[in-house]
């Protein structure tokens, strides 16, 4: 079964600093990469997502991830965060075997003003 | 936002009764899934359909059962509840499985008491 850790558990910021959030996943395989995000009182939405090619994406609200395949990683990045972006942030990976999407524990962003 | 109708949105129930959530697409798709969101958890597979009739367990699936007679209705139901299935419940939907996103139901809130 896949694994997807999640590095940080709380991560406080001031507003304009940068911002990365640790994934790693086990599967060795074919993979789709997600980084989801959660606001408060809400369903989640996509941030960003990686399936081939170019392995740095870019999203939305100015998030982007790289994928490593070496590493296993796809790792989040913002490079000026805003207090809007207070928030859960969860990585998700679905692999070829059964197309389980497993998600990691999250990490709760909060951006102080 | 994907038509995706979770119900109820929230339930109180008393511990030993069975309980079933319901989860309704408007978007054809065929893959669903039955998700529980904790706290230090991130989010739980418990079930996930990859089409009419055709079901599989996620990793937290013991005490679940779940039913998908139509494309468009996926439900779950705890067969009798504990106090450990109160939780958040979120139903996502996605179109192939690989290479493709899921979207997120607005969730449904769980207490047994």
């Amino acid at each position: 079964a896949q694994s997807v850790s999640q590095h940080n558990h709380h991560v406080i910021l001031s507003e304009a600093a940068s911002l990365e959030l640790g994934c790693n996943y086990s599967y060795g395989g074919t993979v789709n990469l997600f980084w989801y995000v959660q606001y408060p009182g809400q369903h989640l939405q996509l941030l960003l997502k990686y399936f081939s090619g170019d392995p740095l994406v870019k999203g939305i609200k100015g998030f982007e991830a790289e994928f490593i395949k070496s590493k296993f990683s796809f790792n989040l990045r913002k490079p000026s965060v805003q207090w809007s972006d207070t928030a859960e942030y969860f990585c998700a990976v679905n692999d070829g075997s059964d197309y389980k999407l497993s998600f990691g524990a999250g990490t709760t962003v909060t951006v102080r003003a | 936002d994907a038509g995706i109708t979770q119900s109820p949105r929230h339930k109180v129930t008393e511990t030993g009764t069975p309980v079933t959530l319901r989860c309704h697409q408007t978007e054809n798709h065929r893959y669903m899934y039955w998700y529980r969101q904790d706290p230090g958890h991130g989010l739980r597979l418990i079930h996930y359909s990859y089409g009419v009739k055709d079901t599989d367990k996620g990793e937290v699936s013991d005490g679940y059962s779940v039913s998908r007679s139509k494309t468009e209705d996926f439900l779950l139901t705890l067969e009798s509840a504990t106090s450990s299935q109160t939780s958040v419940y979120f139903c996502a939907i996605s179109a192939t499985g690989m290479n493709t996103e899921a979207f997120f139901g607005q969730g449904t809130r769980l207490t047994v008491v």
